[in-house]
C-alpha cells in the first residue's frame, strides 16, 4: 500500500504565509490522485477543507487554497490567524480503489 | 444543512462484534457514496471502507477486509458498519463521511475494544 507523507509540524506566524505539502511514496501526485485536505481542531471531528486538488469548500476562508507543487499536493495558507492552528490531513486517491490519509500536519500559529 | 449522526459505538471485548449506524439529513442520501473513517484517540486518520450510492460496491481497508462489512439503506438514508472479530486496535472513533457536495464528516462514534 501507498504511504503518504506530510511534515510532522509547521509553525507560521501570524499574518504569515506557510505551504504544507503532501507525497506520495509512489511518485509524483498528480490531479488524478484527487488531493483532498482536511482541518482538524482539537476534540472536533475533521472537516473538508480543499477537494479535488483546489477546489475550496463553502466554510473555507479564502487564504487557503490547494495546488500542486514540485510533484506533491500542496496547501498554502496566507495570511494565517490564532484559529487556523489545528492538525491538517490530506488524502490521495489511488488506482487500486482505496483512498490514503497522510499522517497530518500539525499547524502552530505563534 | 447536512447532518450526519453516528451511533452504536461502545465497548466490546477482543473478538466481540458491534454495529455502527449513520443517519444523514440536509441532503439527497441516495445519491451519495459514503465512507467510514477512524481515528485512535491521539492518532492519525485512517480509512476504513467506501459503498457506492446504491450500495451495490464496496471496498475496504486491508486492517479490516473480512472482519468488517459496509452498508446502507438508502430508505432510511443510513449507513452501516458491522465489525466483527474486533481487536484491540480497532480502538478508535469511527466517522462517516459524505463523498461529494460538502463532503461532511459526522461528530464520530468511539468504540473501545479491552477486556
Amino acid at each position: 500500500q501507498a504511504v503518504v507523507t506530510q511534515e510532522p509540524s509547521l509553525t507560521v506566524s501570524p499574518g504569515g504565509t506557510v505551504t504544507l505539502t503532501c507525497g506520495s511514496s509512489t511518485g509524483v501526485v498528480t490531479s488524478g490522485h484527487s488531493p483532498y485536505w482536511f482541518q482538524q481542531k482539537p476534540g472536533q471531528a475533521p472537516r473538508t477543507l480543499i477537494y479535488e486538488t483546489t477546489n475550496r469548500h463553502s466554510w473555507a476562508p479564502a487564504r487557503f487554497s490547494g495546488s500542486l507543487l514540485g510533484g506533491k499536493a500542496a496547501l498554502t495558507l496566507s495570511g494565517a490567524q490564532p484559529e487556523d492552528e489545528a492538525d491538517y490531513y490530506c488524502l490521495l486517491l489511488y488506482s487500486d480503489g482505496r483512498p490514503v490519509f497522510g499522517g497530518g500536519t500539525k499547524l502552530t500559529v505563534l | 444543512e447536512v447532518q450526519l449522526v453516528e451511533s452504536g459505538g461502545g465497548l466490546v471485548q477482543p473478538g466481540g462484534s458491534l454495529r455502527l449506524s449513520c443517519t444523514g439529513s440536509g441532503f439527497t442520501f441516495s445519491s451519495h457514496w459514503m465512507h467510514w473513517v477512524r481515528q485512535a484517540p491521539g492518532k492519525g486518520l485512517l480509512w476504513v471502507s467506501y459503498v457506492n450510492s446504491d450500495g451495490s460496491f464496496t471496498h475496504y481497508a486491508d486492517s479490516v477486509k473480512g472482519r468488517f462489512t459496509i452498508s446502507r439503506d438508502n430508505t432510511k438514508n443510513t449507513l452501516y458498519l458491522q465489525m466483527n472479530s474486533l481487536r484491540a486496535e480497532d480502538t478508535a472513533f469511527y466517522y462517516c463521511v459524505q463523498q461529494g457536495g460538502g463532503d461532511s464528516w459526522g461528530q464520530g462514534t468511539l468504540v473501545s475494544v479491552s477486556s
